[in-house]
């Protein structure tokens, strides 16, 4: 079945620097959303992606979605304690059914 | 407020004990999706239902383990003789999908149901 594997599993920075993480599918995607989850929240949405190629900004947020439409990434920059949290990219695989990764943890050190 | 809400938030139960999660998913969403999740993991697909039918459910899960949504409203999440590999967070999330389309529109989650089987 669809497999959706993000990296790198954990990032430690301090505030004010740059973040990225990373997410492969194993088949092509149709679109592809992220998600942020706080300590102790839920997930929320952010964002989806449909086009090739496609690039969305969100303030300092920056999401990428890949030419082959198998990959996608996050990109934050100049972090702040309030960027912490696990960030989740999501993809559908057969109808209806969102498949998430596994997440990337992000600490931000003030 | 008219979220996503998830009853019980928090259930601890002896392994062996069946136990019964409810989800209320906003009121105008035709899809209602369950998902479980532990400590340091991604959500892990459970099953969906467009309005009352389910349509599909994951081959992880267990016979033990049954989701129903009667008329298309509240859903509900049963696990019989709960073991203690079934300790996790429940999560319920409904959207607005386009029927037979692979785009399942924008997941509204609950707080989720909180799992502790001892």
């Amino acid at each position: 079945g669809q497999q959706v594997m993000q990296i790198p599993q954990y990032q430690h920075v301090q505030e004010g620097e740059d973040f990225t993480t990373y997410c492969n599918s194993s088949t092509t995607l149709s679109n592809i959303q992220w998600y942020k989850q706080r300590p102790g929240g839920h997930p929320v949405f952010l964002i989806q992606l449909v086009k090739s190629g496609e690039v969305k900004k969100q303030k300092r947020l920056t999401f990428q979605f890949g030419e082959a439409k198998k990959n996608s990434s996050l990109h934050i920059t100049a972090t702040q304690t309030t960027d912490v949290g696990t960030y989740f990219c999501a993809g559908p695989s057969s109808y209806g059914k969102l498949t998430f990764g596994q997440g990337t943890i992000l600490t931000v050190h003030p | 407020d008219t979220g996503v809400s998830q009853d019980p938030r928090h259930k601890i139960t002896k392994r062996g004990q069946n136990v019964t999660f409810r989800c209320d998913p906003i009121s105008e969403h035709n899809r209602l999706y369950w998902y479980r999740q532990t400590l340091g993991q991604g959500p892990e697909f459970l099953t969906y239902f467009q309005n009352e039918a389910q349509l599909e459910k994951s081959r992880l899960l267990s016979d033990r383990f049954s989701a129903e949504r009667p008329k298309g409203s509240f859903s509900t999440l049963e696990i019989q003789r709960t073991e203690q590999g079934d300790s996790a967070m429940y999560l319920c999330a409904s959207s607005l999908g386009n029927p037979g389309r692979l785009n399942t529109g924008e997941l509204f989650f609950g707080e989720g149901s909180r799992l502790t089987v001892l």
